[in-house]
């Protein structure tokens, strides 16, 4: 069956350290990669989207990299400030329809 | 304003009622969804519209029915609540014809809790 896996522990980092989240998924062959950042009680906001046939995305303090041999993703927030501190959901198009989400990593970034 | 809105935000009902959520959204998307959220679990799809005369199944549909009224408007009912779907519930939109690559956009979520 498919499967998406995220890092499944809470990630606790210091303020100015990189965080690096994983991304793993299983019988998929994704055309591209969204991620999202959720803060709590609040929905999912779009970050990061990659395509198959790209390496890495940046967005300002945030990288993306797509390894189609590896079905693996992975999400790096660099400089990272308390501010960072939310759950990221990686979620992959399983066909027309269906966007199938990871069940998230906490980050959380100590002053 | 926000693009994508959700009422009510948080409500408590008990076993065997009846109860709607209302989503709108002013983004001019034609695709919209309901997931629901439970901790560990991740996002769950309930069902989806592509368009005010396209509605579908997700993956957690049983229990659930929904209503897409205009373009804009996608509604969320609980035929007869039962103490396991109380959940954090989302809707979501995107755009067809936009990138082609489905973001979805979410309302704020409404908190269920069913006794």
């Amino acid at each position: 069956s498919q499967k998406i896996e995220q890092n499944s522990e809470a990630l606790n980092i210091q303020e100015g350290k990189t965080a690096t989240l994983t991304c793993n998924y299983t019988n998929y062959s994704p055309a591209y990669l969204q991620w999202y950042r959720q803060d709590p009680g609040r929905g999912p906001v779009f970050l990061l989207l990659i395509r198959e046939n790209e390496k890495e995305k940046r967005k300002e303090r945030l990288k993306v990299t797509f390894d189609t041999t590896l079905k693996q993703s992975l999400f790096h927030i660099t400089a990272s400030q308390p501010a960072d501190s939310a759950t990221y959901l990686c979620a992959l198009k399983l066909n027309d329809y269906k966007l199938s989400f990871g069940a998230g990593t906490t980050v959380t970034v100590r002053a | 304003d926000a693009d994508v809105t959700q009422t009510p935000r948080n409500r408590i009902t008990k076993t065997g009622k009846r109860i709607m959520l209302e989503c709108s959204q002013t983004k001019g998307h034609d695709r919209m969804y309901w997931y629901r959220q439970d901790p560990g679990l991740g996002l769950r799809l309930i069902y989806y519209s592509f368009d005010v005369k396209d509605i579908n199944k997700g993956e957690i549909s049983d229990g659930y029915s929904v209503s897409r009224q205009a373009q804009a408007k996608f509604s969320l009912s609980l035929e007869s609540a039962i103490p396991n779907q109380t959940a954090l519930y989302f809707c979501a939109t995107s755009d067809s014809q936009g990138t082609g690559t489905d973001t979805q956009y979410f309302g704020p979520g409404t908190r269920l809790t069913v006794l």
